[in-house]
């Protein structure tokens, strides 16, 4: 099930700069993104989320960008700081019910 | 700030056991989920439930498993005669009036 993907399994940024992680999905009937950060022995944290009627979505040092018609979502986070280090994940969520389909995770890593 | 709780933290057990992995959501929230993430795989949807009732389910969701809702704050995942390929972290999640699903730290199940 490759529904929802996330091409790159890691990142590496420099504290200060922008990390950019994406993510590309294949359902056209998803109608509502979010993405988790994840820490090792942690359950995934809600971060920040999009209707599919929006483009952009921005809470402090987050924001998220929706292309609708290339079925793709970025996360954006500036300025990155250490604690930023963790696994991110993107889920989707169907029109039909709740259930959210999660991508594979990348693993950010600021360093100072 | 509210938050999922599960217990226990990790449970061993031998396959053919039961087991029964709890968890206390939000205490306003309606909506609650099981997922599970095998080691090194994607977090994948188990069952959603609301109104007392399984409202979606997946295919991993066999006979084996059950939820249940026994009292005003618990939320149950009993799987019924564990196999080795059971073994995962299992997440709980809690939704309200939102889209957004707030996740447990998870309970690690190794079946030996």
């Amino acid at each position: 099930d490759q529904q929802v993907k996330q091409n790159s399994p890691s990142l590496s940024v420099q504290e200060g700069r922008i990390s950019i992680l994406n993510c590309d999905y294949t359902n056209s009937m998803f109608d509502y993104f979010l993405w988790y950060k994840k820490y090792p022995a942690e359950g995934p944290t809600f971060l920040i989320s999009i209707s599919s009627i929006k483009d952009k979505n921005e809470d402090g040092r987050f924001t998220v960008f929706l292309n609708k018609s290339a079925k793709h979502l970025s996360l954006h986070i500036v300025p990155s700081q250490p604690g930023d280090s963790a696994v991110y994940f993107c889920a989707a969520r169907g029109n039909a019910g709740n259930m959210l389909t999660f991508g594979g995770g990348t693993r950010l890593m600021v360093k100072p | 700030e509210p938050e999922v709780t599960q217990t226990p933290s990790h449970q061993v057990t031998q396959m053919g056991q039961e087991v029964i992995l709890r968890c206390v959501p939000i205490s306003n929230h309606l909506y609650f989920y099981w997922y599970r993430q095998i080691l090194g795989q994607k977090v994948e949807f188990l069952v959603s439930f609301y109104n007392n009732e399984i409202s979606e389910k997946s295919e991993i969701f066999d006979d084996q498993f059950s939820v249940e809702r026994p009292d005003g704050s618990n939320f149950t995942l009993k799987i019924r005669s564990t196999k080795l390929e059971d073994s995962a972290m299992y997440f709980c999640a809690s939704m309200g009036g939102s889209y957004e699903q707030y996740f447990g730290p998870g309970t690690r199940l190794t079946v030996t």
